[in-house]
């Protein structure tokens, strides 16, 4: 059974700091997702990482896939208030596109 | 910029009684789907729909849940006697063709049975 594991589940943050989260996965997957939800929102998509070794960036957040370490990271870069949100990572199951397996996501507060 | 439209954003039910949900996905993608999430957990896959028929569903999909796309733009998810417990927001998302392997999620439909 895959699992998908994030953390810190909490994360608070001062402005101008920077921080990364993880997330961690049982088993082998070709696809990595990073999604953001505002409170009572939608899952907005941020990521998808395909390959070992890819590395995406927008704006203060960069996302990176190790599929060997079954780890992927987002690392947040001088943050800023806006980027308060819950950040998910989500695994492609490996059967028919789409089956995401999501991590219990990270709560993340960034305080001026 | 074209989105996932669900509709209604609040459904309110008795339980036991039958409740549809209603999606309209991206016109020119080729897969669909539902996800749920109950109030504070993690998001959870229910099905996935291709080529007018389920490509896969999880555990929770059980037989009191079903999925139609009538018309070529509707995608709908019907839950045929509605449990306590399945309270939760109910997400449709879609992919493929134009939006390649990027899920695109609607706002979502949030359910509440009592």
């Amino acid at each position: 059974e895959l699992k998908v594991e994030q953390n810190p589940l909490f994360l608070s943050m001062q402005e101008g700091k920077n921080y990364t989260i993880y997330c961690n996965y049982s088993t082998t997957s070709d696809r990595l997702y990073w999604y953001r939800q505002d409170p009572g929102k939608s899952l907005e998509s941020l990521f998808v990482l395909l390959s070992n070794g890819a590395v995406k960036q927008e704006g203060r957040l960069m996302a990176s896939l190790d599929t060997k370490a079954r780890l992927s990271t987002l690392h947040i870069t001088a943050a800023v208030h806006d980027l308060s949100a819950t950040y998910f990572c989500a695994v492609d199951h490996g059967g028919s596109q789409g089956n995401l397996i999501f991590g219990k996501g990270t709560k993340l507060s960034v305080k001026p | 910029e074209p989105e996932v439209t669900q509709t209604p954003s609040h459904q309110v039910t008795q339980m036991g009684q039958e409740v549809i949900l209603r999606c309209v996905p991206i016109s020119n993608h080729l897969y669909f789907y539902w996800y749920r999430q109950i109030l504070g957990q993690k998001v959870e896959f229910l099905v996935s729909f291709y080529n007018n028929e389920i490509s896969e569903k999880s555990e929770i999909f059980d037989d009191q849940f079903s999925v139609e796309r009538p018309d070529g733009s509707n995608f709908t998810l019907k839950i045929r006697s509605t449990k306590l417990e399945d309270s939760a927001m109910y997400f449709c998302a879609s992919s493929g063709e134009g939006g390649g392997e990027k899920l695109f999620f609607g706002s979502g439909t949030q359910l509440s049975v009592l």
